[in-house]
């Protein structure tokens, strides 16, 4: 099974600042065939279900504000959010998909 | 906009069978894969498994012995039943679509979630 590790576990952020939080993968999740990351990120506010920011590591998902990116390739991963705004309070998860048996991180707490 | 609900009973006694259902609305469960994913209290996500809408499963190695997904195509839901619950299984029980566009349909990238339900393992 690959095994997703996210740091840090929490970060304070001030308002208008970078965010960036760090996935790390056992193995590759690098298909060579098609050149793709098999990699996701989700971002889960209090009460709410994860919601679907980044996918093949670095595609955004539609409708999501482009002050969120994503970066890395093969074990290493970044989400970054570039201006901080106090709506992106939330806990955020990586997620692989090159495996059968999906994995996700164990989630980073963002706070202001 | 596909919109997914969990229905099912909270409370489940230690040893017994958890059973929950995700109805799908606004959109057709055909061509889709469909998962159950779970949020323990103070704990991240963990993925139970998928089924595809003509039936085939994959189920998370850690839970494939007690676990078993099915999809109602005629009524546009699937299901989830977790069997020998032990309070270790208290969690946040999510459904998702796996994302699907012109591109193909994908298992692993969970575009529309329902909005949870609390299941709860105590006698």
């Amino acid at each position: 099974d690959i095994v997703m590790t996210q740091s840090p576990d929490s970060l304070a952020v001030s308002l208008g600042e970078r965010a960036t939080i760090n996935c790390k993968s056992s193995q590759s999740v690098l298909y060579s065939s098609n050149n793709k990351n098999y990699l996701t990120w989700y971002q889960q506010k209090p009460g709410q279900p994860p919601k679907l920011l980044i996918y093949w590591a670095s595609t955004r998902e539609s409708g999501v504000p482009d002050r969120f990116s994503g970066s890395g390739s093969g074990t290493d991963f970044t989400l970054t959010i570039s201006s901080l705004q106090a709506e992106d309070v939330a806990v955020y998860y990586c997620q692989q998909y090159y495996s059968t048996t999906l994995s996700f991180g164990g989630g980073t707490k963002v706070e202001i | 906009q596909v919109q997914l609900q969990e229905s099912g009973p909270g409370l489940v006694k230690p040893s017994e069978t958890l059973s929950l259902t995700c109805t799908v609305s606004g959109g057709s469960i055909s061509r889709y894969y469909w998962s159950w994913i779970r949020r323990p209290p103070g704990k991240g996500l963990e993925w139970i498994g998928y089924i595809y809408y003509s039936g085939s499963t994959n189920y998370s190695p850690s839970l494939k012995s007690r676990v078993t997904i099915s999809v109602d195509t005629s009524k546009n839901q699937f299901s989830l039943k977790l069997n020998s619950v032990t309070a270790a299984d208290t969690a946040v029980y999510y459904c998702a679509r796996g994302k699907g566009d012109n591109s193909g349909f994908y298992y692993g990238v969970f575009d529309s979630w329902g909005q949870g339900t609390l299941v709860t393992v105590s006698s």
